[in-house]
């Protein structure tokens, strides 16, 4: 079953936040964030592997929470950089990779 | 260290013709995957290989789709023949071996088909 991503889109000023968020609903074991900017590979941010962890780098950062079967991708203070279509991937029982249909986030000067 | 190489970047065909992609993954990766991204849309898992052994091809279609890894590294994706909706960006990912689920996987930069 593939995870639900919203929004599917949104569009920022420079310096701006976002929140995308992930839901799914079986059972996750993981999730991970991809960011792809069009016409190029997904690219990985990161891995969350437990219920209640939280991490991040630089100012993108993401939570899980295993009960509600839920991820939150945080962008905060949006550089133009941050721009292209960010996908959740879940791995849960069916023990293989599912990704959301993505948000195309746009960041404008 | 060199990322996923994928070859063709890309291709045109005709319905009904034969293709082939190819895929290298990086060096050391023993699990190897073949993803499916139609136009916006997420990346939709094919097949995925643990060395020379398939994992899970739960999703490909099989009465069309084709793929095999030879001595573990290298691994073709072929399809014969193609129909309109196999227009699509095909993806190679490789990881190392781990739980699966905590494997990050590294994508290569894809092969986009386009079947008129």
């Amino acid at each position: 079953q593939q995870p639900v991503q919203s929004p599917q889109a949104v569009i920022l000023r420079e310096g701006e936040d976002a929140v995308i968020n992930c839901s799914s609903s079986k059972a996750l074991y993981s999730v991970h964030w991809y960011r792809q900017k069009h016409g190029e590979a997904p690219v990985f941010l990161m891995i969350l592997l437990k219920g209640g962890e939280q991490k991040g780098h630089d100012k993108i950062s993401a939570s899980f929470n295993e009960k509600k079967q839920q991820s939150s991708l945080y962008l905060t203070a949006s550089q133009l950089s941050y721009s292209g279509t960010y996908f959740c991937g879940t791995w849960g029982n069916n023990n293989d990779m599912r990704f959301g249909a993505g948000t195309r986030l746009t960041v404008k000067p | 260290e060199a990322g996923v190489a994928q070859s063709p970047r890309y291709k045109i065909i005709e319905k009904r013709q034969s293709v082939a992609f190819w895929c290298n993954p990086i060096s050391g990766h023993a699990t190897l995957y073949w993803y499916q991204q139609i136009l916006g849309q997420g990346p939709k898992l094919l097949i995925q290989f643990q060395n020379n052994g398939v994992v899970d091809d739960s999703q490909l279609p099989k009465d069309r789709f084709s793929a095999e890894r030879l001595k573990g590294v290298d691994s073709t994706l072929k399809i014969q023949p193609a129909k309109l909706e196999d227009s699509a960006v095909y993806l190679c990912a490789s990881s190392t071996p781990g739980t699966g689920w905590t494997d990050t996987q590294y994508f290569g930069p894809g092969t986009r088909l386009t079947v008129l």
